[in-house]
């Protein structure tokens, strides 16, 4: 089957930025989620991007999109203690409507 | 709080037994999907319904089973449950197809 790929793991200093890549793997998706997962809870959709765009910003949030490497990334500034969670990218799968999910980049901010 | 609410919460039964999780989704959304969630196979989309009718299927199982009601709630029916069904299953709704889905708190399912 097709994966998403993402890092499992990254650590980084409270206040720093954080950065989470993924790579996806449908070049015609027309939306990319990022989702974030908290230990014991469910997903929470964080932001989403269109397929036209390279760039978008919300508060603390930016995501770039690389459509040529079909490249995603999720940069988390001002990193807080409580942005420690698990953060999935996905796609629209081929079918068109479900999501087809990363592994999963859990994140881990240190005081 | 995303909406989409999720029954039960937790639910621990035997090998070979069936059960039944119950989804209800936000106000207004007619699309309701359901996910597996386990440690080796990442989170998994098994089925998904549209204002009450199948729209698409994914890695489900023969032994499994879904359906949305005409209030737009939705149920899966797990049967002959084997040790690897242990899980969390989600439930997501949208509006329509391709638009952001929003995740239920889960319902962890353990296998004895």
């Amino acid at each position: 089957g097709e994966d998403v790929e993402q890092s499992l793991f990254l650590s980084v200093r409270e206040g720093d930025s954080s950065v989470i890549n993924c790579t996806y793997t449908d070049s015609s998706s027309t939306y990319l989620y990022w989702y974030k997962q908290e230990p014991g809870a469910g997903l929470q959709l964080l932001t989403y991007i269109f397929s036209n765009m390279d760039m978008k910003q919300d508060q603390r949030l930016t995501v770039l999109l690389n459509k040529k490497d079909k490249h995603l990334s999720l940069r988390i500034a001002d990193t807080q203690t409580g942005d420690s969670a698990i953060y999935f990218c996905a796609e629209i799968s081929n079918s068109g409507y479900a999501l087809n999910f990363g592994k999963g980049t859990s994140l881990l901010v240190t005081p | 709080d995303s909406g989409v609410t999720q029954t039960p919460k937790h639910l621990i039964t035997a090998t070979g037994q069936r059960v039944t999780l119950r989804c209800s989704p936000r106000s207004g959304d007619l699309s309701v999907y359901w996910y597996q969630q386990s440690l080796d196979q990442g989170l998994q989309f098994l089925i998904q319904y549209y204002n009450g009718e199948e729209r698409a299927k994914g890695n489900i199982l023969e032994r499994f089973s879904a359906q949305q009601f005409p209030d737009l709630h939705s149920e899966l029916n797990l049967s002959s449950l084997e040790l690897g069904d242990s899980a969390l299953y989600f439930c997501a709704s949208s509006v329509g197809g391709v638009s952001e889905q929003y995740f239920g708190p889960g319902t962890r399912l353990t296998v004895t």
